[in-house]
């Protein structure tokens, strides 16, 4: 059955510097999400994608952060110059059709970023 | 605002038990809800999704059930075992919107 995947399964930075998240949605997706939760607390929207452009973000996505799909099959989540408060797991997503909303959105394994 | 709520927060039953958990939210215009399975740090297993235009939905010992007209939906689990301990979270897109808004979670124990 297809699947999200994502890489890496654990990030370890040093604050201040740059990570890339990177996720392989369902081959046959066409909208692409991201969203954190940060330890203890509940999953929260980060941005979502489609046609090449952010279809929504949240006030959580401020410029530190930037999303591309760089190709074909990958989408990735860029955080500049990460901080201490950036440590979370982060989940990439997908959906199916132009009908957005009404679809199922598929999450991937996660990756967690811890941030010293 | 749109919000999701989930109660009880935590929950501990012994093995066997039939048992309900809740979720509630802000605004009936929903394109549907999903329901999901968290091990301690680990990812978010779907276990069921209701669309709007759907009543419930059964998955094995699992049925989950929806009522938009009063903002709220119920997930039933049958004859609850051990393996069954998890957080569980619903999540919900609210109409014009395709994010997912989430839950807090309700944390399940069954005791063997």
């Amino acid at each position: 059955e297809p699947e999200v995947t994502q890489t890496p399964s654990h990030q370890v930075t040093q604050m201040g510097q740059e990570v890339i998240l990177r996720c392989v949605p369902i081959s046959n997706h066409l909208y692409f999400y991201w969203y954190r939760q940060i330890l203890g607390q509940k999953v929260e929207f980060l941005v979502s994608f489609y046609n090449n452009e952010i279809s929504e973000k949240s006030e959580i996505f401020d410029d530190q952060f930037s999303v591309e799909r760089p190709d074909g099959s990958n989408f990735t989540l860029k955080i500049r110059s990460t901080k201490l408060e950036d440590s979370a797991m982060y989940f990439c997503a997908s959906s199916e059709s132009l009908a957005g909303g009404e679809d199922e959105q598929f999450f991937g394994p996660g990756t967690r970023l811890t941030v010293l | 605002k749109q919000e999701v709520t989930q109660i009880p927060a935590a929950l501990s039953v012994p093995e066997g038990e039939n048992l309900v958990l809740n979720c509630s939210f802000t605004d009936s215009a929903i394109y549907n809800l999903q329901w999901f399975r968290q091990d301690p740090g680990k990812g978010l297993t779907s276990l069921l999704l209701i669309q709007s235009s759907q009543r419930e939905q059964t998955s094995g010992r699992l049925n989950a059930s929806l009522d938009k007209s009063s903002g709220r939906s119920t997930l039933y689990i049958a004859a609850s075992q051990p393996g069954d301990s998890a957080t569980y979270l619903c999540a919900v897109p609210f109409s014009g919107t395709y994010k997912y808004i989430f839950g807090t979670g309700t944390r399940l124990k069954v005791l063997a």
